[in-house]
């Protein structure tokens, strides 16, 4: 089983350049989210997804950018990448609209970003 | 706002002692409680939750957790650690009124031989 895949697994940005981290799930979830997790911070919550056609900013929205047109993608789009955005990124979903439904969220391997 | 506080940033057991991993919470009614886990280079996998009813709950790998209203925590607990539960554990609970789960910080946990 697929379950959610990330890809890349490891990318090197220039500041300034944009790119795209892709995130897919095969389990037909309807809540996807987006963390980035950095040393001594935990995990902090970026954008997050109830439905396809729905978004909405979590904790450390700003420098992100996210769409939700199928329920398998959620793609994270960084449009001028800085050094502070250097992180290992995290795309988790679960069925239904939120973690009181199962209480469990099934993450990706995670993608590290380094932005010189 | 919802808030959760792991105050060890790193502990270190020798090979089959115990453990107990503290988490502390800052929620006005009732919260919902996880414990994940992350191996090096992996994602997070869930350990156990804990929604209602029994304070004590049981989890995968022979982990344990209880629930304490009046100390506000959710420690989790493991009579004798094996050299491969090394590895970074978070606690978190359920916030916000989109219902999100908000991460603690991390204790990374170091298993002597």
């Amino acid at each position: 089983n697929a379950g959610v895949t990330q890809t890349p697994k490891f990318q090197v940005l220039k500041t300034g350049q944009s790119m795209t981290l892709q995130c897919a799930q095969d389990m037909n979830h309807e809540y996807m989210s987006w963390y980035r997790q950095d040393p001594g911070m935990g995990l902090r919550l970026i954008h997050y997804s109830v439905g396809a056609g729905i978004t909405d900013q979590g904790e450390v929205p700003n420098g992100y950018n996210v769409s939700r047109s199928t329920t398998e993608d959620f793609p994270l789009r960084l449009l001028s990448a800085a050094p502070s955005q250097t992180s290992v990124y995290f795309c988790a979903s679960t069925p239904g609209r939120g973690q009181m439904n199962t209480g469990e969220l099934f993450f990706g391997e995670g993608s590290r970003l380094t932005v010189l | 706002a919802q808030s959760v506080t792991q105050p060890d940033i790193h502990i270190t057991v020798s090979e089959g002692a115990s453990l107990e991993l503290r988490c502390n919470y800052s929620y006005g009614a009732t919260p919902y409680l996880f414990w994940y886990v992350q191996s090096p280079g992996q994602g997070l996998q869930l350990l156990l939750k804990y929604f209602s009813g029994d304070t004590l709950v049981q989890g995968i790998k022979g982990f344990e957790a209880e629930f304490k209203r009046s100390q506000s925590s959710f420690n989790l607990r493991k009579p004798s650690v094996h050299w491969s539960d090394a590895a970074e554990y978070f606690c978190a609970v359920v916030g916000g009124s989109q219902g999100n789960l908000i991460f603690g910080k991390g204790t990374k946990l170091s298993v002597k031989p």
